[in-house]
Parts: C-alpha cells; sequence; structure tokens
C-alpha cells in the first residue's frame, strides 16, 4: 500500500502560473522527498525536507512540510511548459531506510 | 558513473522464461533500490540493499524474485518464470547513505507476451 498519497491526481494551468500539489501520509517519517517524472521512465529528485524542517526552496520549487497534519505541498512558482510531467512524493518512514511512493500528480502546463 | 544505469532499457520475454535486470549505481553509493512501475501509478518498492545485503526485500512479491549485489556495487534483479502480470518498468535508484535523495536510472521496460 501506498504511504502517500497526492492531490490532486490531475492538474493543468497556463504558462506563468504557479502550480500547488499536495501530498498525505499516514505514519511518522523521518523525511519526504517529491520527484518528478517525465514520460513515465526515470524520475528526478527535485528536494528533500526533513521531519525537523518546515520549509525548503530550490529555484522556482517551495517545498513545506507539516508534520502535525501528515502534509507536505510542492509549489511550483512562474510555471514553464517545460514543466510538464508527474510529480510524487516519497516518505522515508522512521524505521524503514526505504521511502514509499504516492501514486503522483499529473501537471499540464500550456503554453 | 555519472548516473545510475540500468541494461537492458527494455525486454521482451516469453511468459515462463528467466529474465536479468542490471543495475549499475553511482560509484560510492552504498544504498541501492529496486522498484517497480505500472502504467498510472507509483513506483512500488521491491527490495533496498545496504552494501552487499539485502536490508528489506519486503516487497518482492513472490519467490519468483530475487536480487544480488555480491560486491556492495552493481544489482541484479532475477525474475524467474515470468508472468504476464509482471510486465512493467524496473527502476533502480541509489544514494549516498540510507536518507539521502535517490537518483534514479531510465529503468527497465519489461514486457512478457
Amino acid at each position: 500500500s501506498q504511504q502517500g498519497e497526492e492531490d490532486p491526481q490531475a492538474l493543468s494551468i497556463q504558462e506563468g502560473e504557479n502550480a500547488t500539489m499536495n501530498c498525505s501520509y499516514k505514519t511518522s517519517i523521518n523525511n519526504l522527498q517529491w520527484y518528478r517524472q517525465n514520460s513515465g521512465r526515470g524520475l528526478v529528485h527535485l528536494i528533500l525536507i526533513r521531519s525537523n524542517e518546515r520549509e525548503k526552496h530550490s529555484g522556482r520549487l517551495r517545498v513545506t512540510l507539516d508534520t502535525s497534519k501528515k502534509s507536505s505541498s510542492l509549489l511550483i512558482t512562474a510555471s514553464r511548459a517545460a514543466d510538464t510531467a508527474s510529480y510524487f512524493c516519497a516518505t522515508d518512514g522512521s524505521n524503514a531506510g526505504k521511502s514509499t511512493f504516492g501514486d503522483g500528480t499529473t501537471l499540464t502546463v500550456k503554453p | 558513473g555519472a548516473g545510475v544505469s540500468q541494461t537492458p532499457s527494455n525486454k521482451v520475454t516469453e511468459k515462463g522464461k528467466y529474465v536479468e535486470l542490471r543495475c549499475d549505481p553511482i560509484s560510492g553509493h552504498t544504498a541501492l533500490y529496486w522498484y517497480r512501475q505500472s502504467l498510472g501509478q507509483g513506483p512500488e518498492f521491491l527490495i533496498y540493499f545496504q552494501g552487499t545485503g539485502a536490508a528489506d526485500d519486503s516487497g518482492l512479491p513472490n519467490d519468483r524474485f530475487f536480487a544480488v549485489r555480491p560486491e556492495g556495487s552493481v544489482s541484479t534483479l532475477k525474475i524467474q518464470r515470468t508472468e504476464r502480470g509482471d510486465s512493467a518498468v524496473y527502476l533502480c535508484a541509489s544514494s549516498l547513505t540510507r536518507g539521502d535523495g535517490y537518483t534514479f536510472g531510465s529503468g527497465t521496460r519489461l514486457t512478457v507476451v
């Protein structure tokens, strides 16, 4: 069973708009990661946020983590057509040593 | 190497045959992971190696699946008596150590006919 669940399942926006994706999980975690996947092949690591962190930035990406609500959000600002992809959150549980992925959010950015 | 390398990129095999999928992780990465992904779903965990040993193989679906990493670098995922339900993209990832972000390979698309 999947630990993380992304919401929404699909998101379509215009270039230049911001995109927000959410991830909820069930059990305590060491860290939470966000990945991007193009064309159903290899995933690209975007950001890792640890359980004692609340917010991280990387370029146009901002990730927040609320451990009390067991949720995270990924914000992509000033989106571009090249941001079109599937985005996955993955949680590394306290004793797991492995990350468990959700089923992703499919983002479409229209030029 | 610069990234995680998986071979072959595509594999078509007949039902009942044996297949081996290879993963060459980033040099120096001690942790190696195998996942598989079906269309429209997220990656599903199979097995995790820390060094040469399988630290967690709880995701292997049954005893037809086996993986090794004899020298703590290259890993091979072995599937015996393949079934059509084994068709998926098999993804390998490595990380410097446990708890770090993963670097994924491009995957092997396995099709069992």
